[in-house]
């Protein structure tokens, strides 16, 4: 069955700290990969996005991730953290077998804390 | 001026009512889906249209009905409402049906007592 994970519940992380929040996949077939953010009561933003090309992607807000297709990995990443950062964020994947179906992880709370 | 906006923000009804959520986009985008996040805020697709015709159908009861009666709105009516509908329905749109750029809306909770 085609499925995403995102290891982590929650990461609480000091401010100006890195971060590394985790995002696996169970398919054979060719992705698209995504990070999404949501903040308080808010709708979902899109953070970046995998299609082809360079493993590793750049975001809005210092977030980047890098793509590893031995490990069916997407994992997500900052060098350093602010208080604003302090969301939700789901990995979501679409499966080229299901084309233009986009499946949510099960979502990761980052807390940074001052 | 919001992108996708959605109507109403907060909706609290008794079972066995039936409601309605509304949903329009602004930035010319072809598809538009919608989206239930759970109470852990799982996040399960429902519908999705492209071009006004319904292209998604997840297993989602018969009670749930969406339309959309041009390509920049999308409704979605519950029947019968029951205590598990509780939960915050997202309304999204994209481009097309391939990119997976999804610009959604701020969410409409919908409790039921």
């Amino acid at each position: 069955a085609q499925s995403v994970t995102q290891l982590d519940s929650q990461v609480p992380v000091f401010e100006e700290a890195p971060v590394e929040l985790r995002c696996n996949y169970s398919s054979s077939v060719s992705v698209y990969l995504f990070w999404y953010v949501q903040y308080p009561n808010q709708g979902l933003q899109l953070l970046l996005k995998y299609l082809s090309g360079s493993t590793l992607v750049k975001g809005i807000n210092g977030f980047e991730a890098e793509f590893n297709k031995s490990q069916t990995s997407f994992h997500l990443r900052k060098p350093s953290v602010h208080i604003s950062d302090t969301a939700e964020y789901f990995c979501a994947v679409i499966f080229s077998s299901n084309t233009g179906k986009l499946i949510f992880g099960q979502g990761t709370t980052l807390q940074v804390k001052p | 001026d919001t992108a996708v906006s959605q109507t109403p923000k907060y909706l609290v009804t008794q079972m066995g009512n039936d409601k309605s959520i509304k949903c329009e986009q602004n930035l010319g985008h072809d598809t538009m889906y919608w989206y239930k996040q759970d109470s852990k805020k799982f996040l399960k697709i429902m519908f999705s249209y492209n071009n006004k015709e319904l292209i998604i159908n997840e297993t989602v009861p018969n009670r749930f009905s969406p339309k959309s009666p041009d390509k920049a709105h999308l409704n979605l009516h519950i029947n019968s409402l029951e205590l598990g509908d509780s939960a915050v329905y997202f309304c999204a749109s994209s481009q097309d049906f391939y990119t997976g750029e999804l610009f959604f809306g701020e969410g409409s909770r919908l409790t039921v007592l």
